[in-house]
């Protein structure tokens, strides 16, 4: 059964960097793209960034370009995303999903974990 | 980029009824490349149907999908309790990933 557990969130200042992490467990980790998605309070679902299986390609939202990094280590059946110049829009609940092989829908996802910014 | 716009916002009906929950496109969804997830507190999402009209594993046969173009319903045929959640649809057809519509809360009347 596939399983999904994000963590590594939590209250930062804004301008503050946090670290996410998601573990995989119950498929080939290496096989598939992973992705973040959010929602922020009141907000819709924004789709945050992806990673391709090797960890070459690579998507983020407009929104956090330039302040955000995805990363993977498959050995470790692990996702990452390094959230720099947080700020108070970038509050939300983040998930970690695996993108289906056959176009990008999300197969499957974790509980979240949710990010507060604020000082 | 697509737009999805789902209605209505919140839908109210006991258990045993019909659901009918709709979500339109901006402009047309290529290979009706269209999915439909269930979200409830605290849980992780869940893939329901997708393409618009094929079950994810595990779903049952309450749920159907259906539309194209840029009209989509996703219909639970009889509610159960543990159908009261909020349902999001999702195009993944134009620029990738694709974007998500706002929600549908499915609330006991």
């Amino acid at each position: 059964q596939v399983h999904l557990v994000e963590s590594g969130g939590g209250l930062v200042k804004p301008g503050g960097s946090l670290r996410l992490s998601c573990v995989g467990s119950g498929f080939i980790f290496r096989d598939y793209y992973m992705s973040w998605i959010r929602q922020a309070p009141g907000k819709g679902l924004e789709w945050v960034s992806f990673i391709g299986s090797s960890g070459e390609t690579k998507y983020f939202a407009d929104s956090v370009k330039g302040r955000f990094t995805i990363s993977r280590d498959n050995a470790k059946n692990s996702m990452y995303l390094q959230m720099n110049s947080l700020r108070a829009e970038d509050m939300a609940v983040y998930y970690c999903a695996r993108v289906s092989r056959s176009g990008y829908k999300l197969e499957s996802w974790g509980q979240g974990t949710l990010v507060t910014v604020s000082s | 980029e697509i737009v999805l716009t789902q209605s209505p916002g919140t839908l109210s009906l006991s258990p045993g009824e019909r659901a009918t929950l709709s979500c339109r496109a901006s402009q047309s969804v290529d290979y009706n490349y269209l999915a439909w997830y269930q979200r409830k507190p605290g849980q992780a999402p869940r893939l329901l149907i997708y393409e618009p009209s094929t079950r994810a594993t595990g779903i049952p046969d309450r749920f159907s999908g259906s539309g194209s173009g840029t009209n989509f319903t996703l219909t639970i045929s009889r509610l159960e309790p543990e159908d009261f959640a909020v349902y999001f649809c999702q195009q993944y057809a134009n620029s990738p990933p694709g974007t998500f519509g706002q929600g549908t809360k499915v609330e006991i009347k």
